[in-house]
């Protein structure tokens, strides 16, 4: 099983819609979680991170951590072309200074 | 801040050679990380340093594969012979330890290409 589990897509929604991305996670000990974007032939850049149960918002991201389900989300509004990109979940585990990664979810933002 | 800072940026070497690839973390982080990237397989852990000491390489693939930080402010990955399927791009990444929550911040990485 892996630590950290993503649809990989593609996920395809019109210019204006709102983009769900989810995200589960095997380690129950998990303390912080992390959205990051990556544009084709780029690194990685952090959008937000989360690490109490509940919604955060930043702008027109909303992450979303549910501990007791071992689920988090990230909700797009307002998409724009610009948002389409591959979309990376990342755990910081229990046990130490561990970064697992999911293996992402490709968004297509349509105009 | 100039961000952390790989080189080179591409790489093209035959098989059989060695690669040495370059990290410079941003300047006080004191946790380094080594992911290599591939469309099969996403972006897989190989090592990771805290206070320029390896604290998990695991993710090590072989004995081909190995990795230094001498001090705070540089790290290497080498691999002697590269094979063909050691063609990936490789990112280093590194954060602030003692910070809760720290993200992890990566350079631009190396496109490593073996033929």
């Amino acid at each position: 099983q892996k630590e950290v589990e993503q649809n990989s897509g593609p996920l395809s929604v019109p210019e204006g819609a709102i983009a769900s991305l989810n995200c589960t996670y095997s380690d129950r000990g998990s303390q912080s979680f992390f959205w990051y974007r990556q544009y084709s032939g780029k690194s990685p850049e952090l959008i937000m991170f989360i690490y109490s149960n509940g919604d955060k918002e930043d702008g027109r991201f909303t992450a979303q951590l549910n501990k007791a389900s071992q689920y988090v989300s990230l909700l797009i509004r307002d998409s724009q072309p610009s948002d389409s990109a591959t979309y990376l979940c990342a755990v910081n585990t229990n046990t130490g200074n561990q970064f697992y990664f999911g293996t992402g979810t490709s968004l297509t933002v349509i105009p | 801040d100039a961000g952390v800072i790989q080189s080179p940026r591409h790489e093209v070497t035959e098989m059989g050679q060695e690669v040495t690839l370059r990290c410079k973390p941003i300047s006080g982080h004191n946790s380094l990380f080594w992911y290599r990237q591939t469309m099969m397989r996403g972006l897989e852990l190989l090592i990771y340093f805290n206070n320029n000491v390896p604290i998990d390489d695991s993710g090590m693939p072989e004995d081909r594969f190995s990795a230094k930080m001498p001090n705070a402010s540089f790290s290497t990955l080498k691999i002697q012979p590269s094979e063909p399927r050691d063609s990936a791009v490789y990112f280093c990444a590194s954060r602030f330890l003692q910070v809760a929550n720290s993200p992890l911040h990566f350079g631009n990485g190396t496109r490593l290409t073996v033929t």
